[in-house]
Order: structure tokens, then C-alpha cells, then sequence
């Protein structure tokens, strides 16, 4: 089956550590994003990445650190600068085809800071 | 910015017909789209429409775009409660990224 894995489901984290949280895909996709979600909140972009080895500040970047050295993999590292860690956080990737991207979403991983 | 603005909550009773709005605020928005969110999950699209469209229809869903309001909206026809979930409206001008509103919640009444 062709779609992206987020791993873990439910991440628990003490405060001043750092966390990574995995995204994998296997649907060829050149572009992929990190996303947060919190409550009554539309999502934030954190990081994007067009093209293998290449990747981009969103708009909530400070706190996270991202790599893309494979096309099929960007972890997301929540590193102990992030303030308010606690959030949904979700992988995306997408294709463009014809001016438009269509974005694929995976599962999704709950953090927690205790 | 761009900003894209929802109605955070909508209830319906089963059966009945959901609008579910959006506004949103970059006129060079090209395509608008609408993922559906259930508990616990990932977005899946439900549908998308071109900005030279007025309206799209999908089976049970209707998409309508007023371009000179910059208003779109989802409707659902014959609700069921496994309709229930979160409603996210969403831009993209050519090239650019998405921009997600913040999402309504549908509660569909028995």
C-alpha cells in the first residue's frame, strides 16, 4: 500500500529533552511538510522540503530542526528550545501535477511534555 | 498575510443538509480545497476546486466559490453521523503553500 508513516502514535517527553519524530513515504513524492496542530488552531507549516538534501523555514520554525537525506524520510527533531512542545504534529507530502499540488497526509503524532 | 477564517463549530441533525463556510483572504488564490479530519487522525481531501469554477459537485458534496466575496463553501447532503469531524478549508496560490483555516467541527445529531 502506497502512504506515509508517522511513528510513534503518542510520544511522552520530559521537559529539556529532545524528541524526533519520524515520516515516511512511499508514494515518490518530491515535496514534503511538517505541520502542528493545536486546538481551534488552523495548522502551522514548521518546515518543508522541495527536493532531497534541501528545506525551508515555515512559518513556527524556531524549536525544530528537520533533515531530508533520503526522498522517503524527513524527521522532525523537537528539540528543547521549543517552548510549548505539546501539539499534534503531522507529515504531509505532495505532487504537483498540472499548477496543482495535492497533499497527502499521514496519521499524525500526539507529544506530550510532561 | 494570507488568512483563511472558518466558523470553529456547526451541529446538524441527521439527514439534514451541512454548509460549512470559509472566507479567505489572498485573491491570487488558485485552488481551495477541503480535508476532512477524524479523531485522532491525519487530513484526507475531500475535494478541490479550481478558482475559475463557481461550483464542483461530488456525489453527496457541493462545493460553491464566490470569487468577488472570497467565500467558499462545503455542502453535505443527507448528513450522517459519520460525517462528524473536523471541516478544514484551505488556499494555495500558484507555487506557494497551503494555508489551513482553523477548522470547523461538525456534530451530526441522531
Amino acid at each position: 500500500d502506497g502512504g506515509i508513516t508517522q511513528s510513534p502514535k503518542y510520544l511522552f517527553r520530559k521537559e529539556g529533552q529532545n524528541v524526533t519524530l519520524s515520516c515516511e513515504q512511499n508514494l515518490n513524492h518530491d515535496a514534503m511538510y511538517w505541520y502542528r496542530q493545536d486546538p481551534g488552531q488552523g495548522l502551522r507549516l514548521i518546515y518543508y522540503s522541495q527536493i532531497v538534501n534541501d528545506f525551508q523555514k515555515g512559518d513556527i520554525a524556531e524549536g525544530y530542526s528537520v533533515s531530508r537525506e533520503k526522498k522517503e524520510s524527513f524527521p522532525l527533531t523537537v528539540t528543547s528550545a521549543q517552548k510549548n512542545p505539546t501539539a499534534f504534529y503531522l507529515c504531509a507530502s505532495s505532487i504537483r501535477s498540472g499548477g496543482r499540488d495535492t497533499q497527502y497526509f499521514g496519521p499524525g503524532t500526539r507529544l506530550t511534555v510532561l | 498575510g494570507e488568512d483563511v477564517e472558518q466558523s470553529l463549530f456547526l451541529s446538524v441533525r441527521e439527514g439534514d443538509s451541512s454548509v460549512i463556510n470559509c472566507t479567505y483572504t489572498d485573491s491570487s488564490s488558485t485552488y481551495l480545497y477541503w480535508y476532512k479530519q477524524e479523531p485522532g487522525a491525519g487530513l484526507q481531501l475531500l475535494t478541490y476546486i479550481f478558482s475559475n469554477m463557481d461550483m464542483k459537485q461530488d456525489q453527496r458534496l457541493t462545493v460553491l466559490l464566490n470569487k468577488k466575496d472570497k467565500h467558499l463553501s462545503l455542502r453535505i447532503a443527507d448528513t450522517q453521523t459519520g460525517d462528524s469531524a473536523i471541516y478544514f478549508c484551505a488556499s494555495q496560490a500558484y507555487g506557494q503553500n497551503f494555508v489551513f483555516g482553523p477548522g470547523t467541527r461538525l456534530s451530526v445529531l441522531p
